[in-house]
């Protein structure tokens, strides 16, 4: 199975600032990564699919990028709204498997 | 809009069985695969089977290979998980959803229902 590692396990950070995740794979995956976000007592919600590509609807302070098999999502400009867990997943070979999750947390 | 409605989820002994059911609408269901995602109290987000739009391809994670059944009615509109041999583990909430493709092949889940919850205790 492919295993992948999201970096780090928690952040604090204020409204306004520049957040990055990182979500490494444990071996290629090309750019089979997505990036969800889910908010206390609700489900996941698509953001960046495809590594890069932002889904429908989703504010454009999100973005996604790729090198190798490190992957970054980046909020740029942190809004209260934005405040959640944040799930890495692939979508290369199955089972599909999650990263452990990123909490962002307000400073 | 796109509305996923999962039922069936209750309190189980383990050992025992449960059926999972997910009404569909707001899309063409049979142009799409579905899929099931569970995540326990307090953890993160674990996928355990998925189902293609004509059930040509299903898959299931290991933790359930074995055990659980995906199925689907694409004339009701509706997807199954088939739950047997239920253990302490399985206890989670169960989201269904929907991929973006049809054929169940590199998943990306765009819209996911509120979840149904799954206790298996004795």
């Amino acid at each position: 199975d492919i295993q992948m590692t999201q970096s780090p396990s928690s952040l604090s950070a204020s409204i306004g600032d520049r957040v990055s995740i990182t979500c490494r794979a444990s071996q290629s995956i090309s750019s089979y990564l997505n990036w969800y976000q889910q908010k206390p007592g609700n489900a996941p919600k698509l953001l960046i699919y495809a590594a890069s590509s932002l889904q429908s609807g989703v504010p454009s302070r999100f973005s996604g990028s790729e090198s190798g098999t490190e992957f970054t999502l980046t909020i740029s400009g942190l809004r209260p709204e934005d405040f959640a867990v944040y799930y890495c997943q692939q979508s290369y070979s199955t089972p599909w498997t999650f990263g452990q999750g990123t909490k962002v947390e307000i400073k | 809009e796109v509305q996923l409605v999962e039922s069936g989820g209750g309190l189980v002994q383990p050992g025992r069985s449960l059926r999972l059911s997910c009404a569909a609408s707001g899309f063409t269901f049979d142009d799409y695969a579905m899929h099931w995602v569970r995540q326990a109290p307090g953890k993160g987000l674990e996928w355990v089977s998925g189902i293609s739009w004509n059930r040509d391809n299903i898959d299931y994670a290991d933790s359930v290979k074995g055990r659980f059944t995906i199925s689907r009615d694409n004339a009701k509109n509706s997807l199954y998980l088939e739950m047997s041999s239920l253990r302490v583990e399985d206890t989670a909430l169960y989201y269904c959803a929907k991929d973006m493709g049809g054929g169940g092949i590199a998943p990306s889940l765009d819209h996911w229902g509120q979840g149904t919850r799954v206790t298996v205790s004795s």
